[in-house]
């Protein structure tokens, strides 16, 4: 299997703050890598696809990079809707797998 | 716009089947090129994919999960469901249904997209 490594676990950041989450695959996995928001009691939300792509509906403030086994994720200036776990994902192959989560808390 | 609900019990014994449906609606889950998955979230483990089911009926399953898992489609009543036999503790998780997009060829999955649409979860608990 494929093992997602993501960090930090958690990151405390303030409203406004320029803020970078990392995922790394253990091999490459092309641009097979999609990122997810997830809010306490919620179903993970899709929020960059292949890598670099913004799902439809979600703000321009989130932007993704990255190729081959390197990614980030990365929220220009943060907003009290943001506060969540995010999620790295690869679609590269099966069994598709997730990394562990990185919890984003207010400052 | 497409909705998935998940449904079933929600208490389990050890060492029976574990049963669950999502139904699909707002969208035909017979059409476009999607595949259907099942994914659980547990404190221990974190998310954990699996397995789904595309248009042909082919299935893939996690190999974690040693065989007991089973994925059908109803495409009658527009929906999935997932079959988990011999549980135990470690199956006690949220568990979710998943939309994502699909390129085939010749009637085989060559590339998996992103899990777009997810329903909102059901908590299952396996106890005696």
């Amino acid at each position: 299997d494929i093992q997602m490594t993501q960090s930090p676990s958690s990151l405390s950041a303030s409203v406004g703050d320029r803020v970078t989450i990392s995922c790394r695959a253990s091999q490459s996995i092309s641009d097979y890598l999609h990122w997810f928001q997830q809010k306490p009691g919620k179903a993970p939300k899709l929020v960059i696809y292949a890598a670099t792509s913004l799902q439809s509906g979600v703000p321009s403030r989130f932007s993704g990079s990255g190729s081959g086994t390197g990614f980030t994720l990365t929220i220009s200036s943060l907003q009290p809707e943001d506060f969540a776990t995010y999620y790295c994902q690869q679609s590269y192959t099966a069994p598709y797998t997730f990394g562990q989560g990185t919890k984003l808390e207010i400052k | 716009q497409l909705q998935l609900q998940e449904s079933g019990s929600g208490l389990v014994k050890p060492s029976q089947t574990l049963s669950l449906t999502c139904a699909v609606s707002g969208g035909s889950i017979s059409s476009g090129d999607y595949s259907w998955s099942w994914i659980r979230q547990s404190p221990g483990k974190g998310l954990e994919w699996i397995g789904y089911i595309y248009r042909s009926g082919n299935t893939y399953y996690n190999p974690s999960l040693r065989g007991r898992v089973t994925v059908l489609v109803d495409r009658s009543k527009n929906q999935f469901s997932l079959r988990l036999s011999s549980v135990t503790a470690a199956d006690t998780a949220v568990y979710y249904c998943a939309r994502a997009g699909i390129t085939m060829e010749r009637g085989v999955l060559i590339e998996m997209n992103a899990f777009d649409i997810w329903g909102q979860g059901t908590m299952v608990t396996v106890s005696s």
